[in-house]
């Protein structure tokens, strides 16, 4: 298995519900990884998990609260979000060690907030 | 901290001749070298990747980068476009530490056309 798999793919959800985005990947990869890409812009990173401990948190606002319940899966919980959140949300993910890979991104969840 | 550099917004090009997609990189440390492919309502393909080794680097679908450490750069190149090759394509840099963190130029736009 070489994939990192995003659902749902597409979500819709209102200023006062709470929703979960899920990525899993089966690669024994030890970084994952919460990408935000705007319409015509670059991904810009969210959080970082190293065994499965957060290692970085580029100043996210508190409505997103990221979750690495095992090696294998990564949660981003959704509360009160704003329309200005909607966005491409990309999870992608990394071997570590002495082994040395590129970054495996999923296919991304496209959510608007209503 | 590393930065990217994408100097062309926009590359329109023929298809079946050539084209290079510029990349400049800035850091103080020890990088690794990624270029991505976006089409359109999808998420990020790994075009190719520098970690070490060969400075000239092979990738899918006939791409190809050179990185040239003392111009701080890891140009994009193909010999001969198709209309498929019609994408957004992100340069994108890493350190090399455990916890890294990829970070994204601005993107280029390639458009082939007949």
């Amino acid at each position: 298995d070489t994939e990192v798999t995003q659902t749902p793919k597409h979500l819709v959800m209102g200023m006062t519900n709470k929703k979960s985005l899920k990525c899993e990947q089966h690669m024994g990869h030890r970084a994952m990884y919460w990408y935000k890409q705007k319409a015509k812009k670059p991904p810009e990173l969210m959080f970082v998990y190293s065994y499965e401990k957060l290692s970085i948190n580029e100043s996210v606002p508190s409505r997103f609260s990221p979750e690495c319940p095992n090696s294998s899966l990564l949660n981003l919980h959704l509360h009160a979000l704003q329309p200005e959140d909607s966005a491409l949300y990309l999870c992608a993910s990394r071997r570590t060690g002495t082994t040395v890979s590129g970054y495996t991104f999923g296919s991304g969840t496209r959510l608007t907030v209503v | 901290a590393q930065s990217v550099t994408q100097l062309d917004s926009q590359v329109p090009v023929f298809e079946e001749a050539p084209v290079e997609l510029r990349c400049n990189y800035s850091s103080s440390v020890s990088v690794y070298l990624f270029w991505y492919v976006q089409y359109p309502n999808q998420g990020l393909q790994l075009l190719l990747k520098y970690l070490s080794g060969s400075t000239l680097v092979k990738g899918i679908n006939g791409f190809e980068a050179e990185f040239n450490k003392s111009q701080t750069s890891f140009h994009l190149r193909k010999p001969s476009v198709h209309i498929s090759d019609t994408a957004e394509y992100f340069c994108a840099v890493s350190d090399t530490g455990t916890a890294s963190k990829l970070t994204f130029g601005t993107g280029t736009r390639l458009q082939v056309t007949l």
